[in-house]
């Protein structure tokens, strides 16, 4: 079984600041992590994945992403936020040993960036 | 480049009434997966198929059946709504076995509004 873990319901931070959203996993055979994106009354966008490779993850609109085995965590980050960055972020994983099984959300982060 | 086309967009059905939505995915994607998200709440996996057999069954209420047509376009049938059943609805596809892992591509999603 997976699960995430984000242990913030929100993070506030000013515009031009770097933010960070944090999430923890847990999963039996092999981490494929992502995180996306939701603005209010929309669908879920993807922003980046980690499936192998290079720890440092970098995705869409500047916002990347590192893998950490020992920690079970992939925290979030960018080092300059926008207001537009507002929006509820989900972090995911699903075992890569096990086919197509399905995404397992964690309960959200909502950022808000202060202009 | 095509996305997953879910319909109808919004749906308002009354306490008892029964509801279809509809899923379309991204052309040879072969894998659909459906999530329920209720307000404030993390997306929770319903059910998915591969190659229109049921694959995966998360907490799917015994009101709510889907099935993947030989087309490869998915329906979720909910009988005797009930007014906890208002939510987001979220369609997804992707290739099975981790061939072009993306993630998974969500749909717009249905917002079911049960009076």
């Amino acid at each position: 079984a997976q699960s995430v873990a984000q242990p913030e319901d929100q993070v506030n931070v000013a515009e031009g600041n770097p933010l960070t959203v944090k999430c923890t996993y847990s999963v039996s055979g092999n981490p494929y992590l992502f995180w996306y994106v939701q603005y209010p009354n929309r669908g879920l966008q993807f922003l980046l994945k980690y499936i192998t490779g290079d720890n440092l993850v970098k995705g869409s609109y500047g916002f990347e992403a590192e893998f950490n085995k020992s920690q079970t965590s992939f925290h979030l980050k960018k080092p300059s936020a926008l207001v537009s960055d507002s929006a509820l972020y989900f972090c995911a994983v699903r075992d890569g040993n096990s086919g197509n099984t399905p995404l397992v959300f964690g309960k959200g982060t909502r950022l808000s960036v202060i202009a | 480049a095509a996305g997953v086309i879910q319909s109808p967009r919004h749906l308002i059905k009354e306490k008892r009434e029964t509801a279809t939505l509809k899923c379309y995915p991204i052309p040879r994607h072969d894998t659909v997966y459906w999530y329920q998200q209720g307000p404030g709440q993390d997306p929770q996996f319903l059910i998915s198929f591969y190659e229109k057999m049921q694959s995966d069954k998360g907490s799917i209420p015994d009101r709510f059946s889907a099935q993947q047509f030989s087309d490869y376009h998915s329906e979720l049938n909910m009988s005797s709504l009930e007014l906890g059943d208002s939510a987001l609805y979220f369609c997804a596809s992707s290739l099975a076995g981790g061939r072009e892992d993306y993630g998974y591509t969500f749909g717009s999603g249905t917002r079911l509004t049960v009076v």
